[in-house]
């Protein structure tokens, strides 16, 4: 697709339900990345993939927090057992493999937690 | 680490008239990335305009400029001839040239035009 898809837009969940949360990105961009944005806040950084290989996921809040991309493309971001702290909107963003260009950000999904 | 501050929460503007949105930065880093993003109630985060830290010249695309003073370490967002359009959250950004490209963001300004 032309840009960074995102699914679904709106999640409601209630307390202690697993979610799943799907990125597509730009075909061909290697590098992709996943955000958390708690209301009227920045964006924080939550984990990197190059490929399908995880390289940085220091930035997941806690081990109920999971992300994947196993064929290098789609990714899934799992949250286990969610809580209200959970609610916020997750950012996808991918970028090629070019260090000058920047990276293309989703339009998100907004979860929430009851 | 990295961090990014945005000391205006919110900030208004006569439609027409010129607005500067204000960043400072912490890095031990020499080379880096510097962003302004725009984030409308849309969600979606586009880029306004960025500036590598090697270059002294200030970017800058049609109405909006940047004031980069690297020894300050601030970077400021100048938007000209402001448009009802230009409402949103503006988010100043960091992004070191090391490693991968992970984007470290202020906690943004909410700008308002007034008609």
């Amino acid at each position: 697709g032309a840009g960074v898809s995102q699914s679904p837009r709106y999640k409601v969940a209630k307390r202690g339900q697993d979610v799943a949360l799907r990125c597509d990105p730009i075909s061909g961009h290697v590098s992709l990345f996943w955000y958390q944005q708690a209301l009227g806040q920045g964006p924080e950084f939550l984990t990197y993939f190059q490929n399908e290989a995880q390289l940085d996921k220091s930035g997941l809040p806690s081990d109920r927090f999971f992300a994947e991309r196993p064929e290098g493309s789609v990714s899934t971001l799992k949250i286990q057992r969610t809580q209200q702290e959970d609610s916020a909107v997750y950012l996808c963003a991918s970028s090629s493999r070019d260090h000058n260009q920047p990276q293309h950000f989703g339009d998100g999904t907004r979860l929430s937690i009851l | 680490a990295q961090t990014v501050t945005q000391s205006q929460p919110e900030m208004s503007v006569q439609e027409a008239e010129t607005v500067t949105l204000s960043c400072t930065y912490d890095t031990s880093e020499s080379d880096y990335y510097l962003f302004w993003y725009k984030q409308p109630p849309s969600r979606q985060m586009i880029l306004v305009i960025r500036q590598e830290a090697y270059k002294q010249q200030n970017a800058t695309e049609n109405r909006f400029s940047v004031n980069f003073q690297k020894a300050a370490k601030s970077f400021s967002l100048k938007i000209s001839d402001s448009q009802l359009g230009d409402a949103a959250m503006y988010f100043c950004a960091y992004r070191s040239q090391t490693s991968y490209d992970k984007v470290i963001f202020g906690p943004g300004t909410s700008l308002s035009v007034i008609p």
